[in-house]
């Protein structure tokens, strides 16, 4: 089944130090996407990849920052984690940009940060 | 400043009654507008939608009406079923760029 994956599901990292979770699709879509969801709030989208073009959204922090070494795979790193960074990673794709474009999700990264 | 708004976070139904969502937004430059339902451990999946020309979309079980003066849309699920039972997201997009804005969600039980 073509799908879009996450891993891992669960990461622990220290105050300050360094982060990256990983995401891969296999639906062949151009545009990927990541967000944030804190607890028992809305998503909030963070940045997207149209292809190799990449659009940071204006309240995204500096702290954040994603790659997209190829159409299957994006990366997000998180330079210096805060405590207040500790949330739930969305990933998701989308066949193009435009509105109205299904976004197909992974099933998270829950990120604890000591 | 929260553009989407889903007020109610938890709702309770019988099984085979009629669930009822509701969902509010703010900015009239939206022109989509879509429901995804969520289970634990796993992501949103996308559920339906509907473009801001119409002002109701019908899929089996699931209807969404959009009230576009009253800037609101609702989901029916009719009958709800045990299976329903997830937390329902409503998201909204505008035409040139697909961001969406999502509430934060609706907790629904269906009980037997």
């Amino acid at each position: 089944d073509a799908m879009v994956i996450q891993n891992p599901r669960y990461q622990v990292t220290q105050f300050g130090k360094p982060v990256t979770l990983s995401c891969s699709q296999t639906l062949n879509h151009n545009v990927m996407y990541w967000y944030q969801q804190k607890s028992s709030q809305a998503p909030k989208l963070l940045f997207h990849y149209y292809d190799k073009d990449f659009n940071n959204e204006a309240d995204t922090p500096d702290n954040f920052q994603s790659r997209r070494p190829n159409t299957s795979f994006c990366f997000l790193d998180i330079r210096s984690p805060g405590l207040g960074d500790a949330a739930m990673y969305l990933c998701a794709t989308s066949r193009d940009r435009q509105g109205g474009e299904t976004q197909y999700f992974g099933p998270g990264t829950r990120l604890l940060v000591l | 400043d929260q553009q989407v708004k889903q007020n109610s976070p938890s709702l309770s139904v019988q099984e085979g009654r009629i669930s009822i969502l509701n969902c509010d937004y703010t900015n009239s430059m939206f022109d989509y507008f879509l429901w995804y339902k969520k289970y634990p451990a796993e992501g949103p999946t996308f559920l339906i939608s509907i473009s801001s020309i119409k002002d109701k979309n019908e899929d089996g079980r699931f209807t969404v009406f959009l009230n576009k003066s009253a800037k609101h849309l609702s989901l029916h699920i009719v009958p709800s079923q045990p299976g329903d039972s997830a937390v329902y997201f409503c998201a909204a997009s505008p035409l040139s760029y697909n961001k969406l804005i999502f509430g934060a969600g609706t907790r629904l039980a269906v009980h037997p």
